[in-house]
């Protein structure tokens, strides 16, 4: 089946320092990748939608100058923490989904981001 | 976001008993998804339901679709200590979650 892999899957480091986080979808061209913030037992909260090519789309209260989402092929999505703080911590999730949207979306296995 | 409404948000039982976990909203949904997550994982797709009134099975697993498309329910019976992880609904399209159900299932 359609695989996402998402690297890394931890990271731990200083504040002020910035994180990127790669979305890769292994064997389907993703047009559309979702980012996802999720705190523990919590549910995922969607931060933006981006579409290859174009600008992502922010959800309301999510800093697009903080979290820079990039999706420049069909099969890679960056999100960048830039300068990021321990509020910063958390549980980072991407989607994918192939121009087929009667098909579900299939997730990475998400990144823990832990900032000191 | 958050359109659609769990509860309970947290429960924990003994292995072998039932229990139910809601999603409500009062938008009409053209379909819905229940998720189950691991600690450390993504959200794994259990079910689609489609058609108002709809009831599917999954071994343990029950899911209902309201006859208005704007609530279901899941109901797993006797459950087990596998069962342990986040329940999550999502809407048609599955941008948004449902708040989630942390569920616990004690040996």
């Amino acid at each position: 089946g359609a695989v996402v892999s998402q690297h890394p899957s931890w990271v731990i480091c200083k504040s002020g320092t910035s994180v990127k986080i790669e979305c890769r979808s292994l064997d389907f061209q993703a047009t559309t990748m979702f980012w996802y913030r999720q705190f523990p037992k919590q549910s995922l909260m969607l931060m933006a939608t981006s579409n290859e090519g174009s600008k992502a789309t922010y959800e309301q209260g999510v800093e697009k100058d903080k979290f820079l989402i990039n999706h420049a092929s069909l099969t890679l999505s960056t999100l960048t923490v830039t300068s990021a703080h321990p509020e910063d911590s958390s549980f980072y999730i991407c989607s994918a989904r192939d121009k087929n949207w009667n098909q579900p979306q299939h997730f990475g296995d998400g990144t823990r981001l832990s900032i000191l | 976001t958050q359109l659609l409404e769990q509860s309970p948000q947290f429960l924990s039982i003994q292995e072998g008993e039932n229990l139910t976990v809601y999603c409500n909203s009062s938008s009409v949904f053209s379909s819905l998804q229940w998720y189950r997550q691991e600690p450390g994982e993504g959200p794994v797709l259990l079910v689609t339901v489609v058609t108002g009134g709809e009831v599917k099975k999954l071994k343990r697993l029950t899911f209902q679709f309201g006859d208005a498309r704007k609530d279901s329910s899941l109901h797993i019976t006797a459950a087990q200590p596998g069962d342990t992880g986040l329940y999550l609904c999502a809407g048609a399209r599955q941008f948004y979650f449902g708040t989630g159900t942390s569920l616990t299932v004690i040996p």
